[in-house]
């Protein structure tokens, strides 16, 4: 089946550019999507299909997509940024096509 | 608005059946597919099973494969997912998700999720 890989924690100051990468085989040929979730929350969708952002979602969210990786990257980070973040594929080659990466939590120094 | 709401989760034996319902309102519920994804305490996000608008594609994931059944009721704006012969493993918080556009699989609204816990 079909993995995604993700490093687990990212650490980044107020103010700066925060990546998070998601690694899977030749993932650059599928449409990667974001989520947000925060301590007892549900998850929030921040990026949609590589690059897209839901209305609501602030434009320092951004992603990217190519080759074996996923980028998400949030730009001038602030302190409420402070979350786990997890990236997602759908694998229609398999009979089991959700996939979710490992998961990032972000930490806002 | 958009809204779905999860119930039916609680505490059940190893070996036992739990029913979970969503609840949906605020959109054209039968006009979209639905999943189910769960969390285990301080783990990662898993995707459990998918449902089409229709109910005519239904996947599931191989932990759950042959132990889960998910369904819908479109007359009812409800999503089900029947477990039975529960382990300890499936403890986790539930959670309903949204397919934001057909064939595109991007979950855009989710519920609060309802906690599952196999003990004895």
């Amino acid at each position: 089946s079909y993995v995604l890989t993700q490093p687990p924690s990212v650490s980044v100051a107020p103010g700066q550019t925060a990546r998070i990468t998601c690694g899977g085989n030749n993932i650059g040929s599928k449409s990667v999507h974001w989520y947000q979730q925060k301590p007892g929350q549900a998850p929030v969708l921040v990026v949609y299909d590589d690059s897209d952002r839901p209305s609501g979602i602030p434009e320092r969210f951004s992603g990217s997509n190519s080759g074996n990786t996923a980028t998400l990257t949030i730009s001038r980070v602030e302190a409420g940024d402070e979350a786990d973040y997890y990236c997602q594929v759908w694998d229609s080659s398999s009979d089991h096509p959700g996939v979710f990466g490992t998961g990032t939590k972000v930490t806002v120094l | 608005e958009v809204q779905l709401v999860e119930s039916g989760g609680g505490l059940v034996q190893p070996g036992g059946s739990l029913r979970l319902s969503c609840a949906a309102s605020g959109f054209t519920f039968s006009s979209y597919s639905m999943n189910w994804v769960r969390q285990a305490p301080g783990k990662g996000l898993e995707w459990v099973s998918y449902i089409s608008s229709s109910s005519s594609t239904i996947y599931y994931a191989d932990s759950v494969k042959g132990r889960f059944t998910i369904s819908r009721d479109n007359a009812k704006n409800s999503l089900y997912l029947q477990m039975n012969s529960l382990r300890a493993e499936d403890t986790a918080v539930y959670y309903c998700a949204r397919v934001g556009y057909e064939h595109r699989y991007y979950f855009d609204y989710w519920g609060q999720g309802t906690l599952v816990t196999v003990s004895s």
